[in-house]
Order: structure tokens, then sequence, then C-alpha cells
């Protein structure tokens, strides 16, 4: 059982906006940044969001962060195939002293 | 730019050491900025952090396996290496390396305050077999 939590699976049809949650405590997602994994099918995971919502170079602005007490979001707009991935929440947790991720959101693009 | 790649092998026997070893190109790991981490994720499972390692040889570990963790560095190489003793079924999973940027102090002392993972190696399949 992971220590952030995510919906198991959202969908949308492309174009669409999807919206994928990450819940967590004041431990972790209330006191600490939140980053974003994007993981394609075979591959290493690849940052998406780092520090609530800044977008490393290359990440295209349809991808977006954002941060609220003790939940994040991560939203995508004008959803594509290529889109279709594993997406993961990570925060510092100050009780364990070390990083905790969510268990991941299955995004299928219909 | 910096790249991190994970060499060793792909089995090991149940109640065995697993030893992994991290490649660093691009990059000095004596850089005060980042530390340097193991992470893994069981088949069709989510990722879980390991440990990271500082350039001073500072170790962070994950509670949950840090009674069977070592993480060491070689800076003359610059690799750095994973350790995981006594494994069993459980410790199958691909392993990935990765920088761990965005540092910040706990208590008073440098720690990997974050989630930032940033580049990883592709990741190695390690299979636990009995």
């Amino acid at each position: 059982q992971s220590v952030l939590t995510q919906s198991p699976s959202v969908s949308g049809t492309p174009g669409q906006r999807v919206t994928i949650s990450c819940s967590g405590s004041s431990s972790n997602v209330g006191d600490n940044y939140v980053y974003w994994y994007q993981q394609l099918p075979g591959t290493a995971p690849k940052l998406l969001i780092y520090r609530n919502y800044q977008r490393p170079s290359g990440v295209p602005d349809r991808f977006s962060g954002s941060k609220s007490g003790i939940s994040a979001s991560l939203a995508i707009s004008g959803l594509r195939s290529e889109d279709e991935a594993e997406y993961y929440c990570v925060a510092w947790d100050d009780n364990l002293s070390g990083p905790v991720f969510g268990g991941g959101t299955k995004l299928t693009v219909l | 730019q910096v790249q991190v790649q994970e060499s060793g092998p792909g089995l090991v026997k149940s109640s065995e050491t697993l030893s992994l070893t991290c490649t660093v190109s691009g990059d000095s790991m004596n850089s005060r900025i980042y530390f340097w981490a193991w992470l893994r994720q069981p088949p069709g499972k989510g990722l879980e952090w390991i440990g990271s390692i500082y350039y001073t040889g500072s170790t962070f570990y994950n509670p949950s396996l840090k009674s069977r963790v070592t993480i060491s560095t070689d800076m003359s190489k610059n690799q750095f290496s994973l350790s995981l003793t006594s494994v069993t079924a459980a410790d199958t999973a691909v392993y990935h390396c990765a920088r761990h940027s965005d540092s910040g102090y706990c208590n008073g002392s440098r720690c990997p305050r974050s989630g930032w993972f940033d580049p990883w190696g592709q990741g190695t399949l390690v299979t636990v077999s009995s």
C-alpha cells in the first residue's frame, strides 16, 4: 500500500483534458514539493513536473501541476495517444525521512 | 548531459546478496548539489525508493529496507553501488539508478529532501531464484 494515494486509472479521448490526483498527508504533500513522472510501457520513468508545477525543458505545456494542502494534481490537456502511460507522484516524507511514491495512475487514451 | 547506467547480475539466488553498480557519465559525482539514488520496480507494480548517497558518503535509506541495504561510492570510477542482502522473491524487480536532486537539510545535515530523480538509468531486471 502506497503512502501517497492515486486513482488506479483514468481515461479520456484525444483532445480532452484529464486530471490525475495525488493525496497525501501533512508530513509529505502538505509540507514538501510534489514531483510527477510519466512512465511509458517498458521504459524508465521520466520527470514531468518538479516543485509542484514547474516543467523541465522539453515537457509540453499541455502538462501542468498544482498543489493545495495535502493534495496535488497533474492535468493533461489536449490529450494525445502518446500520453498513454503510467503516471506517478512523489514527495519527501518528513516522518519516514525519504521520498514516497503514489501507486501510479494508468492513463488510457480511448 | 549526465547519464547513468546500471550493471550487474540479472539472477541472484534466494538468501544471497544482490549487487549492482551505477556508472555516471557527463557529470562528476563530487557535486555538492546532488545525491545519487537507487530505486526499484517489481514487475507490474509501482516504484520504490531504496536509498541515496552523497559525495561525502552520507547515506539515506528506505526504513523498510535499511537493515539489508548498503549504498557506497567509488569516486575514482564515478560509480556508486547497491548491495542488498538476504534477498527473497519479493526483491525481484527492475532496479534503477538515478541522480537525486533538490537536496535540502534534515536536522541540520544535508539530505536528499525531494522526490526529484533525473535522469534515470534504463533499469536492470534482477530475478531472485529459489
